[in-house]
């Protein structure tokens, strides 16, 4: 069975602009999580998606937004984008959000504002 | 509020012995802990889980013990590799709680 996959692997993108970010879940599950890594910070939640709609979300001004795919997939957008934002973003998937499901992680996308 | 806390940044061990990555936490409405390990430029990979109805759970030299009462989990790492060497987060949720992780402990293994 295949990973979680992101793409795209690497990004420089210069302040003002913004940026959009894919997710493939491991196949058959339904709930993607999104994740901002910084040094120091450990892995702060930005949202989590299930069934095309958003299940829980994070403490992340409104330029960080997602959305979800009838197959699962899903995608996250920043927009207007601050030095602050370079980071490593992960997806994960579980089956579903509920209950004692294990997420797995995808590889990241580096993210890097200039 | 960190409502989940490792609070040992870094940790060195010589190879073979133990290596004992601490996390507490603070919501006792959590009932499920999992411990990630982390290359760098790499997605955290699972490790190993326990429910709150257990209180240990082994999977080959990785073993978790969770103190509900302390609100503590420890991962036990023995022996210790060389390739054990990256960054490990503990990470505590379930039920239709999000994930809620630390800030991760790094493990340098010395040969």
């Amino acid at each position: 069975k295949a990973g979680v996959t992101q793409t795209p692997r690497y990004l420089i993108k210069t302040r003002g602009q913004q940026v959009t970010l894919s997710c493939s879940p491991i196949s058959g599950h339904r709930s993607v999580s999104w994740y901002q890594q910084t040094p120091g910070q450990g892995l702060q939640f930005l949202f989590e998606y299930f069934s095309e709609t958003q299940r829980n979300k994070g403490n992340f001004p409104g330029r960080f937004s997602g959305r979800q795919f009838s197959n699962s997939r899903s995608e996250m957008n920043v927009s207007t984008l601050e030095l602050g934002d370079s980071a490593l973003y992960l997806c994960a998937s579980r089956s579903h959000p509920e209950g004692q499901e294990t997420q797995y992680f995808g590889p990241g996308t580096r993210l890097l504002v200039l | 509020d960190q409502q989940v806390k490792q609070n040992s940044p870094s940790l060195s061990v010589q190879e073979g012995r133990i290596s004992i990555l601490n996390c507490d936490y603070t919501n006792s409405m959590f009932d499920y802990f999992l411990w990630y390990k982390k290359y760098p430029a790499e997605g955290p990979t699972f490790l190993i889980s326990i429910s709150s109805i257990k209180d240990k759970n082994e999977d080959g030299r990785f073993t978790v013990f969770l103190n509900k009462s302390a609100k503590h989990l420890s991962l036990h790492i023995v022996p210790s590799q060389p390739g054990d060497s990256a960054v490990y987060f503990c990470a505590a949720g379930g039920g239709t709680y999000k994930y809620i992780f630390g800030t991760g402990t790094r493990l340098k293994v010395l040969a």
